[in-house]
């Protein structure tokens, strides 16, 4: 069964650009899990959806991050401005949360770069 | 506050011995514990899970975890690592109802010498 699928898997741009990271979750998951992960702050849930809806994105960390998702299917992270300090592997993961005892499953991430 | 603890940043153990990973957690229900490993350049791949019942479970790759409700602990062993167990470990909290958030801890990153 194919797993998380994340693209692109590095991302090289200039400050000021406009970012999408993508994700495509496991087939019949329903939630859905943006994170960043840096050394000095180690893994950060930015936002959760539920059935496609956005439940918490209390870890945004400000209005530059956009997060959509627009079916069962597909996710989109947005940066606009994009600013260095954005630099990161951002992972995407995916459940079944109507069975409690499913864990996340992570995609490959996508390595993030901005010069 | 709810929180996951893993004290050691670094571990460095040589091939065929035996290897424990320390993880505490805070957490005001009954938790839901997960160990991941991640390799270099790789996502987080689930090495085993804790929901209830029998308090040592078993995961892929010949580990195993030991829930201690009493310590609130729940660490990763290995009788004897190989060289490609080289990798980081996290720890994850999650909520048993209500919420799917997972609180990862700031991970332990495994170095094996030959």
């Amino acid at each position: 069964d194919a797993g998380v699928i994340q693209s692109p898997r590095h991302e090289v741009t200039e400050m000021g650009q406009e970012v999408t990271l993508r994700c495509k979750p496991i087939s019949g998951h329903n939630s859905l899990f943006w994170y960043r992960q840096t050394m000095m702050r180690g893994l950060e849930l930015l936002i959760y959806f539920n059935n496609n809806v956005p439940i918490d994105d209390s870890g945004m960390p400000e209005d530059r991050f956009s997060a959509k998702m627009p079916n069962a299917s597909f996710s989109t992270l947005k940066i606009q401005p994009s600013e260095p300090r954005d630099s990161a592997v951002y992972f995407c993961a995916s459940s079944l949360r109507q069975v409690r005892n499913q864990p996340q499953h992570f995609g490959d991430g996508t390595r993030l770069s901005i010069l | 506050a709810q929180s996951v603890t893993q004290p050691d940043i670094h571990i460095t153990v040589s091939e065929g011995a035996s290897l424990e990973l320390r993880c505490n957690y805070s957490y005001g229900a009954t938790p839901y514990l997960f160990w991941y490993v991640q390799s270099p350049g790789q996502g987080l791949q689930l090495l085993l899970k804790y929901f209830s019942g029998d308090t040592l479970v078993q995961g892929i790759k010949g580990f195993e975890a030991e829930f201690k409700r009493s310590q609130s602990s729940f660490n990763l062993r290995k009788p004897s690592v190989h060289w490609s167990d080289a990798a980081e470990y996290f720890c994850a909290v999650g909520g048993s109802s209500g919420t799917y958030k997972y609180i990862f801890g700031t991970g332990t990153r495994l170095k094996v010498l030959a």
